[in-house]
């Protein structure tokens, strides 16, 4: 069956400390790969996403996410967090016309 | 441009009542689909609309159902309402299919079922 998987369901860290949230899948075929934040009270936005291609994927905000596709991995990354950066995010998969699935997300607290 | 907005942001319902939440895409987009959130299920996938045929739906009862007008304004209504009802309904709307493209998303309906 398709999934997605979230491991870590809150993580802390320090202002300026680098970051690693994990998203492992399980799909049929290579899916689409996405990661979405969202803000207290707020709906999600798309940080990045990976169709094809170049398998290191620059977003916004800073953020980066590499696909292996051997590990069934997208884990996001981000070199130095900033306060603001404190949100839940969400991986997702999905491909063509099927639905999107997203992981049950991974909230992160900033401290400074 | 304008967001996606969705309508209302708050409501209150009692258990076996029903409800119609509204949801108006980002102009041009084709594609609207209603996720339920709650913090014990996370996001849950209920339906996906584009061009006002359904094209995926989720594992959800019969008691949720949707459609899309001709301006891909979608609603999405739920009746006979449960108390596991109450959550957060998001709706995002996307120029191709969801999976295949970027979501943008309203800030939600949250539903309160007493």
């Amino acid at each position: 069956a398709q999934s997605v998987t979230q491991p870590d369901i809150h993580i802390t860290v320090s202002e300026g400390a680098s970051l690693e949230l994990r998203c492992n899948y399980s799909y049929g075929a290579t899916p689409y790969l996405f990661w979405y934040v969202q803000s207290p009270g707020q709906g999600l936005q798309l940080l990045l996403k990976y169709f094809s291609g170049d398998t290191l994927v620059q977003g916004i905000k800073g953020f980066e996410a590499e696909f292996k596709r051997s590990q069934s991995s997208f884990n996001l990354r981000k070199p130095s967090v900033h306060w603001s950066d404190a949100a839940e995010y969400f991986c997702a998969v999905g491909a063509d016309t099927d639905k999107l699935i997203f992981g049950t997300g991974t909230r992160l607290q900033v401290f400074p | 441009k304008a967001g996606v907005t969705q309508t209302p942001r708050y409501l209150i319902k009692t258990r076996g009542q029903q409800v119609t939440l509204s949801c108006s895409p980002i102009s041009g987009h084709r594609s609207v689909s209603w996720y339920q959130q709650t913090p014990g299920q996370g996001l849950q996938f209920l339906f996906e609309y584009f061009s006002e045929t359904q094209r995926n739906k989720g594992n959800f009862p019969g008691r949720f159902s949707g459609r899309q007008f001709s301006n891909s304004r979608s609603e999405m209504n739920v009746s006979t309402l449960e108390l596991g009802d109450s959550a957060l309904y998001l709706c995002a709307s996307s120029l191709a299919l969801a999976a295949a493209d970027t979501q943008y998303f309203g800030p939600g309906t949250r539903l309160t079922v007493l």
